[in-house]
């Protein structure tokens, strides 16, 4: 079973502050992992993506992997009222069949004036 | 828009109704991908074409029966469904074959309700 797991929240923080996403994945075999950020009512929509071990900074969003131990983050710097929405982790899953994502049940975040 | 469409964008039936979601995509992709999104649950991967051809079927029901005439084009037929497959359709699609940066653009989702 591969499995992406996330805490649901809701993650309350105020605005300005570092909101930290947390992800772990059980399929040692994905090399890639996205996060999505999920308006209510509407489509996921790509924030970044990793697949080295380390850190990528994109503006006020840096994405951590950790492949030994299966974990991946997502900060959020100077969060802001408009980033509060449900954040969807992702891991690759190539296959003789192709490629595929499997997805978390995602955390929502909620910024506070 | 990320380049995906989908039809229609609300679609309310009832079990013993067939209908139809469709997506199309204008990203010059080759891969496209039905998933199930209901509340409290994880994105559900259905379905995976390549090159039109179905790469994927995830145990899905055969009340559910996908389509792919084209690299662009993806529909999902419906008969006879479920209220519990009551959810929101989203249809995806990638370039193939797969690269550590290939995303999937989503298309908005068709909201379904089954009475």
């Amino acid at each position: 079973q591969k499995e992406v797991e996330q805490n649901s929240g809701p993650l309350s923080v105020p605005e300005g502050a570092i909101a930290s996403l947390n992800c772990t994945y059980s399929d040692r075999g994905s090399q890639s992992f996205f996060w999505y950020r999920q308006y209510s009512g509407k489509s996921p929509e790509l924030i970044m993506f990793i697949y080295s071990n380390g850190d990528k900074e994109d503006g006020r969003f840096t994405a951590q992997l950790n492949k030994a131990s299966q974990y991946v983050s997502l900060l959020i710097r100077d969060s802001q009222p408009s980033d509060s929405a449900t954040y969807l982790c992702a891991a690759s899953a190539v296959s003789n069949s192709g490629y595929a994502l499997n997805f978390g049940k995602g955390t929502s975040l909620l910024v506070t004036p | 828009e990320t380049g995906v469409t989908q039809t229609p964008r609300h679609l309310v039936m009832g079990m013993t109704n067939k209908k139809s979601l469709k997506c199309e995509q204008h990203l010059g992709h080759n891969a496209m991908y039905w998933y199930k999104q209901s509340a409290k649950k994880p994105l559900e991967l259905m379905f995976v074409y390549n090159f039109k051809e179905q790469t994927e079927n995830n145990s899905v029901p055969s009340r559910f029966s996908p389509e792919c005439p084209n690299s662009s084009h993806l529909f999902l037929h419906l008969h006879t469904l479920q209220p519990e497959d009551s959810a929101l359709y989203l249809c995806a699609s990638s370039q193939d074959p797969p690269q550590p940066s290939n995303e999937q653009f989503f298309g908005p989702g068709t909201r379904l309700t089954v009475l």
